[in-house]
C-alpha cells in the first residue's frame, strides 16, 4: 500500500509568515509523530498523536507551533510567525500503534528567509 | 531525555563488523533502530520491547538490556549498502514521546 506522504515537499517563506505542513499517514496507523531535523543533525521530537488526541505536546519548541489530526488520519503542523531558526526538514512518521516501528514520510524542507 | 549513542562515527572496510551502542537514563518501554541515508528519510530496521530481546534483520541484529537501559546494534560482514547514519530511538515507560540519539555515521569503504 501507499506509504506516508507529506506536502509540500519544499516550502520557502518569508520571516513572519505562517506555514502549514501536511502529513498523510499509512492507512490504519493510529500513531502519528512529527519530528524536525536540522541540517546534519538528529531527529527532534515535536508531537505524538494517538488517534486524534495528542497526549504529549511537550516537544513543541514554542507556542508558535501547533498541530492537529482529524479523523484519525491526516495531520497538519502549523508554524505561525516563522523565524529563520525554524528552517529545517519536518518529518512525519506513522506506526500501527505505539511501540511499533515507525514509517517516515519524505519530509517537508522549510526555508525561512 | 535524549539517549546517548556511541561512537559518533565509524569507518569500516567491506566485510568488517561494527557495534553501535545506545543508552538511556530512563526506564525504557522500547528501543527502535533506524538507518538514514543522505537526503532520505529514516528507514525502520527493528524494534526491541523486552529486556534481553535480540532481533535480526539480514546481517544486522540488536540486543536490549532492560536493566542497564542499553541497546546495541550489531552489523556483521558489512556491505557498502550499510553506509548511512544510524539512529536509536527510545520510548520510556512514563511519557508519550519518542527521543532519538544524535546518530552514528557509518561509512563502509570497498
Amino acid at each position: 500500500g501507499a506509504g506516508v506522504s507529506q506536502s509540500p515537499s519544499n516550502k520557502v517563506t518569508e520571516k513572519g509568515k505562517d506555514v502549514e505542513l501536511r502529513c498523510d499517514p499509512i492507512s490504519g496507523h493510529t500513531a502519528l509523530y512529527w519530528y524536525r531535523q536540522s541540517l546534519g543533525q538528529g531527529l527532534e521530537f515535536l508531537i505524538y498523536f494517538q488517534g486524534n488526541s495528542a497526549p504529549d505536546k511537550s516537544g513543541l519548541p514554542s507556542d508558535r507551533f501547533s498541530a492537529e489530526r482529524t479523523g484519525g488520519s491526516v495531520s497538519t503542523l502549523t508554524i505561525q510567525r516563522t523565524q529563520q531558526e525554524d528552517s529545517a526538514v519536518y518529518l512525519c512518521a506513522s506506526s500501527a500503534n505505539r511501540g511499533m516501528g515507525q514509517f517516515f514520510g519524505p519530509g517537508t524542507r522549510l526555508t525561512v528567509l | 531525555q535524549q539517549p546517548v549513542q556511541s561512537p559518533q562515527a565509524v569507518i569500516l572496510r567491506e566485510g568488517e563488523d561494527a557495534v553501535i551502542n545506545c543508552s538511556s537514563s530512563k526506564a525504557l518501554y522500547s528501543v527502535h533502530w533506524y538507518r538514514q541515508k543522505h537526503g532520505e528519510a529514516p528507514v525502520f530496521l527493528m524494534i526491541l520491547l523486552k529486556g534481553g530481546e535480540q532481533k535480526g534483520h539480514e546481517k544486522i541484529s540488536a540486543s536490549f538490556n532492560e536493566k542497564k537501559q542499553q541497546s546495541s546494534l550489531y552489523l556483521t560482514a558489512s556491505q557498502l549498502s550499510y553506509s548511512g547514519t544510524y539512529f536509536c530511538g527510545t520510548e520510556d515507560r512514563n511519557n508519550n514521546d519518542m527521543r532519538f540519539g544524535a546518530g552514528t555515521r557509518l561509512t563502509v569503504k570497498p
